[in-house]
């Protein structure tokens, strides 16, 4: 499996909260990506990084915000959270970008975030 | 507005039967298609993909099917086993983009 840590697994918490989720990969890859998974609409980009500090919006980035200070660690930021944000989240790397190579993109296992 | 279409939620074969599932996109400047499987509580895994200047792509069990001009693609996979049970999801993407657009996903449930 590709190492890739996505934390905390589980999260509760109020409307109105920051709120950051943390991906954490071991393999030195350069891009990585954030999804939100919901009923219904499949998987959404939210946001994704090309490489320090270099990052773009996706499909649903209004409300979130990333960083990437270092290659491993790429992190998601509800400032403020709401309820239409409650979601399963993933984080995905990958070497070469989604066309390069036969192995597109690695998923992490998830973390899904409750707002209430 | 989907611009990736996967209008059946769920289909159930037989064990051993080919299985086919099926996807629709409106978008023509996409040029690259690929296929993930999903189980629950799991991050989806890749499994195959397709350039828009090849009609078949093929790996073991699983081939992948362009039509271009009807803008549709499929996922066929012989023989389906009990463990190729999960979300099947198709997602395309437009040249030099990172941005995947996924399909809402359809639920394969293999049985024995």
């Amino acid at each position: 499996d590709a190492g890739i840590t996505q934390s905390p697994r589980h999260k509760v918490t109020e409307t109105g909260t920051p709120v950051t989720l943390r991906c954490h990969q071991t393999e030195n890859h350069r891009y990585m990506y954030w999804y939100r998974q919901d009923p219904g609409h499949g998987l959404r980009l939210i946001h994704y990084s090309y490489g320090v500090k270099d990052t773009d919006k996706g499909e649903v980035s209004d409300g979130y915000s990333v960083s990437r200070s270092k290659t491993e660690d790429f992190l998601l930021t509800l400032e403020s959270a709401t309820s239409s944000q409650t979601s399963v989240y993933f984080c995905a790397i990958s070497e070469l970008g989604v066309q390069g190579g036969n192995q597109p993109q690695h998923f992490g296992d998830g973390t899904r975030l409750s707002i209430l | 507005d989907q611009q990736v279409k996967q209008n059946s939620p769920s289909l159930s074969v037989q064990e051993g039967r080919i299985s086919i599932l099926n996807c629709d996109y409106t978008n023509s400047m996409f040029d690259y298609f690929l296929w993930y499987k999903k189980y629950p509580a799991e991050g989806p895994t890749f499994l195959i993909s397709i350039s828009s200047i090849k009609d078949k792509n093929e790996d073991g069990r699983f081939t992948v099917f362009l039509n271009k001009s009807a803008k549709h693609l499929s996922l066929h996979i012989v023989p389906s086993q009990p463990g190729d049970s999960a979300v099947y999801f198709c997602a395309a993407i437009q040249g030099g983009s990172e941005k995947l657009v996924f399909g809402k996903g359809t639920k394969l449930t293999v049985n024995p």
